[in-house]
């Protein structure tokens, strides 16, 4: 457990609507990552930050942004949502783990719903 | 092509039997991960490996560099391991984000 809470865990909203995802952590890590889990497409990265205010798009950035403005809290906003973007979504973090390379630890995930 | 292949993608197994996943990679990486996944679960990582052979418990993971691929073990096997496995790797001069296998949905059989 690294201490990275989800929210909300659960939302349902309408094409069209603006929505904001937040990931919190409490151990001051300085990557974050948005990734989204669906069927058939496994895990893919939506976003990452290496630091507060900077980020970089992932593979599947159309549609989303996102910002960081404090250590702790990235934030994953959908400008107007649409029903491709149903999928849950999980947030992570790369904790350093010795010589070898980072481990990464998961979010909860929020399972969104666009109807 | 994916750059990350994991085989089986289902995988059926009678308790106490001894179980392999295989995961092969396309791409230089700097470390290769092995994560588990229960239904309607978070993910957890289990193993982060970049050369030779981590055992934790009932589970071993090894990784070929030369020959690009990983295989994880469970020994022993139990109905508490039915998860869905996913190889994910780190490649080389990224920021350390994941490039993820599809998985391997495992179901252990009392």
């Amino acid at each position: 457990d690294a201490g990275i809470t989800q929210s909300p865990r659960h939302k349902v909203t309408e094409t069209g609507t603006p929505v904001t995802l937040r990931c919190h952590q409490t151990e001051n890590h300085r990557y974050m990552y948005w990734y989204r889990q669906d069927p058939g497409h496994g895990l893919r990265l939506i976003h990452y930050s290496y630091g507060v205010k900077d980020t970089d798009k992932g593979e599947v950035s159309d549609g989303y942004s996102v910002s960081r403005s404090k250590t702790e809290d990235f934030l994953l906003t959908l400008e107007s949502a649409t029903s491709s973007q149903t999928s849950v979504y999980f947030c992570a973090i790369s904790s350093p783990s010795g010589s070898s390379g980072d481990t990464q630890y998961f979010g909860p995930g929020t399972r969104l719903t666009v109807l | 092509k994916n750059e990350v292949e994991q085989s089986p993608q289902n995988l059926t197994a009678q308790e106490g039997e001894f179980i392999t996943i295989n995961c092969s990679y396309s791409v230089g990486i700097s470390a290769l991960h092995w994560l588990q996944q229960h239904p309607g679960g978070g993910i957890v990582s289990l193993f982060m490996l970049s050369s030779g052979k981590k055992k934790h418990g009932r589970l071993i993971a090894t990784i070929n560099i030369q020959e690009k691929h990983s295989s994880l073990h469970i020994t022993a096997s139990h109905p508490r391991d039915s998860a869905v496995y996913i190889c994910a790797v780190t490649l080389d001069g990224s920021a350390r984000q994941l490039t993820f296998g599809s998985g391997t949905q495992l179901t252990v059989l009392p």
